[in-house]
């Protein structure tokens, strides 16, 4: 099937700092999302986006669908405790294939108070 | 608003018991979807429903799994006989409507335990 490629695979950070993760793909997508899941609970949706090159923010969080519609980023300003947990981006691919949703691997962020 | 709901939320069971894990979805979204999670594989989708008919079941394992949807409010996942390699967390999710730019929107999970 097809991949996503999320980088960095886990992260360990002090309260405070800023956080850059990113997926890349071989394939044209037209839709990236960006989840954050907590241990014990289902992935919450954080981001949307829609448009090759929007740059979305919410709150500290802010994500760009790039221009060649095969990557994304998201950024965590000033990151506090609670940013803990497991990231993952997700995209629908460019084509007529229906509801399918991909998954990267997703992105483990550890901060230390 | 009530998310997606599951249940069980934790599932302990032998090998060789039948295994039934249940989904509401969001009222109003017409997209359902069965996700299986483990450290190894990550997320996989198992099956998907538009409007309570099965799209695609390609990620499936075998034959000892099956979903329903019976109607629009209501989901099962079946697994018979269990066996210890399907221990995972079961998410369901659903999206409003069957399209590309519909976000899933995923319950709590029910953690499978099969020993």
């Amino acid at each position: 099937g097809q991949q996503l490629n999320q980088s960095p695979q886990s992260m360990f950070i002090q309260e405070g700092e800023d956080v850059s993760m990113n997926c890349t793909s071989s394939s044209i997508f037209n839709t990236w999302l960006w989840y954050k899941q907590d241990p014990g609970e289902g992935p919450v949706l954080l981001i949307a986006l829609y448009k090759a090159g929007e740059l979305t923010s919410n709150g500290r969080l802010t994500a760009q669908f790039g221009i060649t519609r095969k990557d994304s980023f998201l950024n965590i300003s000033a990151s506090i405790p609670s940013d803990v947990g497991i990231y993952f981006c997700a995209g629908f691919l460019n084509n007529n294939a229906g509801n399918m949703l991909t998954f990267g691997g997703g992105t483990r962020l550890m901060v230390k108070p | 608003d009530a998310g997606v709901i599951q249940s069980p939320r934790h599932e302990v069971t032998e090998m060789g018991q039948e295994v039934t894990l249940r989904c509401k979805p969001i009222s109003g979204h017409n997209s359902l979807f069965w996700y299986r999670q483990t450290m190894m594989r990550g997320l996989e989708l198992l099956i998907y429903f538009n409007n309570n008919v099965p799209i695609d079941d390609s990620g499936m394992p075998e034959d000892r799994f099956s979903a329903k949807m019976p109607n629009a409010s209501f989901s099962t996942l079946k697994i018979q006989p269990s066996e210890p390699r399907d221990s995972a967390v079961y998410f369901c999710a659903s999206s409003l409507i069957a399209g590309r730019n519909s976000p899933l929107h995923f319950g709590n999970g029910t953690r499978l335990t099969v020993t």
